[in-house]
């Protein structure tokens, strides 16, 4: 069964402090593995994916295939971070999404 | 270019009734695919459609069900509403395969 669990509902940090929003998968196969955002009063955005190997506003997402793992870090929080973030998986080539529950990030002055 | 909008906004409705939300996908986008967010249940997939074609659904009953047009507009419809469909309706839409979602606003549906 494809399973994505974020054992966090809420991360509170203060500003400066390192992020670390962790994301566990369960997947017969390869899959792909996003990290979505939504920011109040927004709509829900892909912020990355793991095929891209990109920082996104500082973020990075190192897939570990061993921990089926998909944590999500940054290393100085900003205020501005402060939201709402889905770990999501589909199978490669397709649209389908498998959330997980999400966990809020409150990044605090 | 515009994004993907959604239409209603807000909707109630009472047990029993039928519903039918819209979604307006980006110009150029064929794929459209719904979502359900509750509180409890988090975002769970409802289907996609590609080409007017559902490709995949999700494990909902059968009284959740949607169409594509020729335009790449979709619609969803609940029928025979439960207290338990009170949720965000969320749709995206991409250009397809690997391509980037991008979801809309959402349908806040509320079942009295």
């Amino acid at each position: 069964a494809q399973r994505v669990t974020q054992p966090e509902k809420l991360l509170s940090v203060f500003k400066g402090a390192p992020v670390e929003l962790k994301c566990n998968y369960s997947y017969s196969g390869s899959p792909e593995l996003f990290w979505y955002v939504q920011y109040s009063r927004q709509r829900l955005q892909l912020l990355l994916r793991h095929i891209s190997r990109e920082s996104i506003k500082g973020f990075t997402a190192d897939l570990n295939k061993g921990e089926t793992s998909f944590h999500l870090k940054k290393p100085f929080a900003q205020e501005e971070d402060s939201a709402m973030y889905y770990c999501a998986l589909s199978k490669t080539g397709f649209q389908k999404l498998v959330f997980g529950t999400g966990t809020r990030l409150l990044v605090s002055p | 270019k515009a994004g993907v909008t959604q239409t209603p906004r807000y909707l109630i409705k009472t047990r029993g009734q039928q519903v039918t939300l819209s979604c307006s996908p980006i110009s150029g986008h064929r794929s459209v695919s719904w979502y359900q967010q509750t509180p409890g249940q988090g975002l769970q997939f409802l289907f996609e459609y590609f080409s007017e074609t559902q490709r995949n659904k999700g494990n909902f009953p059968g009284r959740f069900s949607g169409r594509q047009f020729s335009n790449s507009r979709s619609e969803m419809n609940v029928s025979t509403l439960e207290l338990g469909d009170s949720a965000l309706y969320l749709c995206a839409s991409s250009l397809g395969g690997a391509n980037e979602q991008f979801f809309g606003p959402g349908t806040r549906l509320t079942v009295l």
